[in-house]
């Protein structure tokens, strides 16, 4: 069965440095999305990204933030200054023609 | 904006006890209604779905019926098991967002559930 795939599993970087996490979305899905989880809240809208740009953005999805679809498969979120706040587990998710956003495992970002 | 609200946690239970986890919600139109599974150290799972009102989303002996009349998306189970225990998250879509697609989901804050032998 198709799945959504991200990378890495956990990232660990110094407060101020860029990081960059990726996603793999299913192959034939077209809208893409990403949510963050911080450690015992509730999961929380990030950005959707649909037809090679970004088709809505929450408060949280500030000018440190970037979204990208270098290619064909990838779909990457970038933070260019990362924060302590910014610790998060960070969901990728995608759908294709109905509502149901299938998500991946996520990628659990620590910033020190 | 749109809302969801689910009972407060954790649920403790001991297996094979009857399993109640509510949800509301607060949006404009039709929206589909959904309920995640999140197992430890694990990503978010899709346990069940209903795009409309009256429709019963099930899997794995969980249930939850849309109702539009009470604004709700209760889950239900008769009989919880251990490999039960999990988060659960009760999150809407709203109605086609702009003609191209669904748009973001709203979750509630999650359900602590814990099953004991």
């Amino acid at each position: 069965e198709p799945e959504v795939t991200q990378t890495p599993s956990h990232q660990v970087t110094q407060m101020g440095q860029e990081v960059i996490l990726r996603c793999v979305p299913i192959s034939n899905h077209l809208y893409f999305y990403w949510y963050r989880q911080i450690l015992g809240q509730k999961v929380e809208f990030l950005v959707s990204f649909y037809n090679n740009e970004i088709s809505e953005k929450s408060e949280i999805f500030d000018d440190q933030f970037s979204v990208e679809r270098p290619d064909g498969s990838n779909f990457t979120l970038k933070i260019r200054s990362t924060k302590l706040e910014d610790s998060a587990m960070y969901f990728c998710a995608s759908t294709g023609t109905g509502p149901t956003q299938y998500f991946g495992p996520g990628t659990r970002l620590t910033v020190l | 904006g749109d809302s969801v609200t689910q009972m407060e946690g954790p649920v403790t239970l001991s297996e094979e006890a009857f399993l109640t986890i509510n949800c509301t919600y607060t949006a404009t139109g039709y929206p589909s209604l959904f309920w995640y599974v999140q197992y430890p150290g694990e990503g978010l799972q899709l346990l069940l779905k209903a795009t409309k009102a009256d429709d019963k989303g099930s899997n794995k002996g969980f249930e939850a019926t849309y109702r539009k009349e009470t604004t709700s998306f209760h889950l239900e189970k008769g009989s919880v098991q251990v490999s039960d225990s999990a988060v659960y998250f009760c999150a809407l879509s709203p109605s086609r967002f702009g003609g191209t697609s669904y748009g973001k989901l709203t979750f509630g804050q999650g359900t602590i559930l814990t099953v004991h032998p």
